[in-house]
């Protein structure tokens, strides 16, 4: 079974701290997508990467970072969490080709206080 | 730009009634179009998609059809379960320019027994 995994399922971390998130796919995908969702607002793209190695911003990177050494995994990085990041995290992953659809992990609530 | 625009909930519903959600989107060219369910406390799965004008997508009783002339989307089941109780995400995702895929806001459902 085809599979999108998260490191944490609940993460509470204090105001400055750095956080990491991980996401690991087994599917050869070679596409990785970070999303917040927030209710109302539906899913925001956070950054994706179309190859190892490259990234590109999404809608909202302000305060994110990513890094993608590797194929099947993709790391959102919060230099300094802040309250305004409490949110959900989805990870996703997809084939080459825009019309794809994309598989997702089961997400990670991040708690910032 | 391009855009989905999904119709607001939440729709509570009771067993066996007959569900609509809207979508309408707005985008250059032919996009391939999506629904994805989110089941509570999981990540987004895919449940239907088409790729071109006129095309229908169906899963687990869930119907959509892709209408050009319109640029709608909408999602159809004949007969809700309460196992049907989720969250209903509408996205397209272009055809060039890019792997972004734009998802609506979402549609909560609520089915009653």
């Amino acid at each position: 079974d085809v599979k999108v995994t998260q490191s944490s399922r609940y993460l509470v971390k204090r105001t400055g701290e750095k956080v990491f998130l991980e996401c690991v796919q087994d599917m050869d995908h070679e596409n990785m997508f970070w999303y917040r969702q927030d209710p109302g607002l539906g899913l925001r793209l956070i950054y994706f990467s179309y190859d190892v190695k490259m990234k590109e911003k999404g809608d909202i990177p302000e305060g994110y970072s990513v890094s993608r050494e590797k194929k099947e995994r993709f790391s959102l990085i919060l230099e300094s969490a802040s309250t305004n990041q409490t949110s959900m995290y989805l990870c996703a992953s997809s084939k080459g080709a825009t019309n794809y659809e994309q598989y997702f992990g089961p997400g990670t609530r991040l708690t910032v206080t | 730009g391009n855009s989905v625009t999904q119709m607001e909930g939440p729709v509570t519903l009771s067993e066996e009634a007959f569900l609509t959600i809207n979508c309408t989107y707005t985008a250059t060219g032919y996009p391939s179009l999506f629904w994805y369910v989110q089941y509570p406390g999981e990540g987004l799965q895919l449940l239907l998609k088409a790729t071109k004008a006129d095309d229908k997508g169906s899963n687990k009783g869930f119907e959509a059809t892709y209408r050009k002339e319109t640029t709608s989307f909408h999602l159809e089941k004949g007969s809700v379960q309460v196992s049907d109780s989720a969250v209903y995400f509408c996205a397209l995702s272009p055809n060039t320019g890019g792997f972004k895929t734009i998802f609506g806001a979402g549609t909560r459902l609520f089915v009653k027994a």
